[in-house]
């Protein structure tokens, strides 16, 4: 079965620093990869995707996340976080064709970043 | 385009009750996914159509839910007879079929079982 780990349940930065938040994936193949954000009360919004190629991909407010598949990882970084980033973060795969498109979520990373 | 649009925002029921949750795709969106978020058991996956044919339900506890996507532009999920352990944020997503497999979510609906 496939899974998703974000290891790292709190991160607290400071404005300004750089960000790494990790995600480990468990699955037999290469799955299709995302990054979503949960501000409060709102849905999950998409940062980015992975589906093949280039394992650094870009997305939106300047995230990046870099694919491994040696490492089975899937990393969110930012070279400069704002107070404006703070917010959940989840990690999610898809298995995509005839497995399905279901999403299967980490448990997410709440980033706190300090004014 | 408004995005994916779920009403109620909030409901609150009392035990034994029924509760109904709409959601409205992104049109021309024909894949719609329904997901359950609480605390303890983070985010899971529930039920999935695509065309508004039921295509995975492996999610959905088998007794007192249910979902349907009676057409193409809302799809409900129904909680007969709902306990408190029901309470939790119910996501929709929606997303483009055909290649394009990142789903967009709306708000929520928070469902709380008193």
């Amino acid at each position: 079965a496939q899974s998703v780990t974000q290891p790292d349940a709190r991160v607290t930065v400071s404005e300004g620093a750089s960000l790494q938040l990790r995600c480990k994936y468990s699955y037999s193949a290469t799955p299709y990869l995302f990054w979503y954000v949960q501000y409060p009360r709102q849905g999950l919004q998409l940062l980015l995707k992975y589906y093949s190629g280039d394992p650094v991909v870009q997305g939106v407010n300047s995230f990046e996340a870099e694919f491994s598949k040696s490492n089975s990882s899937f990393h969110l970084q930012k070279a400069s976080v704002h107070w404006s980033d703070s917010a959940v973060y989840f990690c999610a795969l898809s298995m995509g064709g005839n497995m399905g498109y279901k999403l299967t979520f980490g448990t997410g990373t709440s980033l706190l970043v300090d004014p | 385009n408004a995005g994916v649009i779920q009403t109620p925002r909030h409901k609150v029921t009392g035990k034994g009750q029924e509760a109904t949750l709409w959601c409205e795709p992104i049109s021309g969106h024909s894949a719609v996914f329904w997901y359950r978020q609480t605390i303890v058991q983070g985010l899971e996956f529930l039920t999935y159509f695509r065309n508004q044919a039921p295509i995975d339900d492996s999610g959905m506890p088998k007794e007192r839910f249910s979902a349907q996507m009676p057409n193409q532009s809302h799809s409900t999920l129904k909680i007969q007879s709902t306990q408190p352990q029901d309470s939790a944020v119910y996501l929709c997503a929606s997303s483009l079929t055909g290649g394009s497999y990142e789903q967009y979510f709306g708000p929520g609906t928070r469902l709380t079982v008193l």
